[in-house]
């Protein structure tokens, strides 16, 4: 099955550009989403099909997808960015969803 | 924005039977793919099953395949996920999901959750 690799976490300085990867095989072919999740809620897609965002949600949030790796920016860090962090993608050769391990962002 | 409230989760003892219901606040178009996601205790999201929108495909992780069944009533605006089987690694929380489009495509609405915790 697909897997798809994050790191468990990332701190950033407030005013900074956060960058989180997933890694997945050849994930360029694939169509890449982004959730945030803040304690106690539900998740929110922030990024989708590797660098679209929904209304909403702030132009801080950008996303790329190369090679084997697809990357969600948040620049210009504010306190209320922490969450944890997934990455998701649709594995057509089985027809199942899959997501990252998660990436939690600290603002130090 | 449509919502979605789920109901059904609880405590139930392993090999026992639950059956999740998500209640959308307004008519989702059959365009629409339908999901279930959860997420155990302190861990990750996990995706659990999709289903398209005229119900007639559906699909499955291999975790739960053979003892989850999704299920779609779109007249009513109603979405469920029957399962059966229960097991310790099924307790989390349980979302209902709406897609941006086709049943493949990215969780665009979520709901709040409803918890179950399969345990003796």
């Amino acid at each position: 099955s697909y897997v798809l690799t994050q790191a468990p976490s990332v701190s950033v300085a407030p005013g900074q550009t956060a960058r989180i990867t997933c890694g997945g095989s050849n994930i360029e072919k694939k169509s890449v989403h982004w959730y945030q999740q803040k304690p106690g809620q539900a998740p929110i897609v922030v990024v989708y099909d590797d660098y679209y965002r929904p209304s909403g949600i702030p132009e801080r949030f950008s996303g790329s997808n190369s090679g084997n790796t697809a990357t969600l920016a948040i620049s210009r860090v504010e306190a209320g960015d922490e969450g944890d962090y997934y990455c998701h993608v649709w594995d057509s050769s089985v027809d199942q969803g899959v997501f990252g391990g998660g990436t939690k962002v600290t603002v130090l | 924005e449509v919502q979605l409230l789920e109901s059904g989760g609880g405590l139930v003892q392993p090999g026992g039977s639950l059956r999740l219901s998500c209640a959308a606040s307004e008519f989702i178009s059959t365009s629409f793919g339908m999901a279930w996601a959860r997420q155990a205790p302190g861990k990750g999201l996990q995706w659990v099953s999709s289903i398209s929108g005229s119900g007639a495909k559906t699909y499955y992780a291999d975790s739960v395949k053979g003892r989850f069944t999704i299920s779609r009533d779109n007249p009513n605006h109603m979405f469920y996920l029957q399962m059966n089987n229960l097991r310790a690694e099924d307790t989390g929380v349980y979302y209902c999901v709406k897609t941006g489009s086709f049943y493949y495509h990215y969780l665009d609405v979520w709901g709040k959750g409803t918890t179950v915790t399969v345990s003796s």
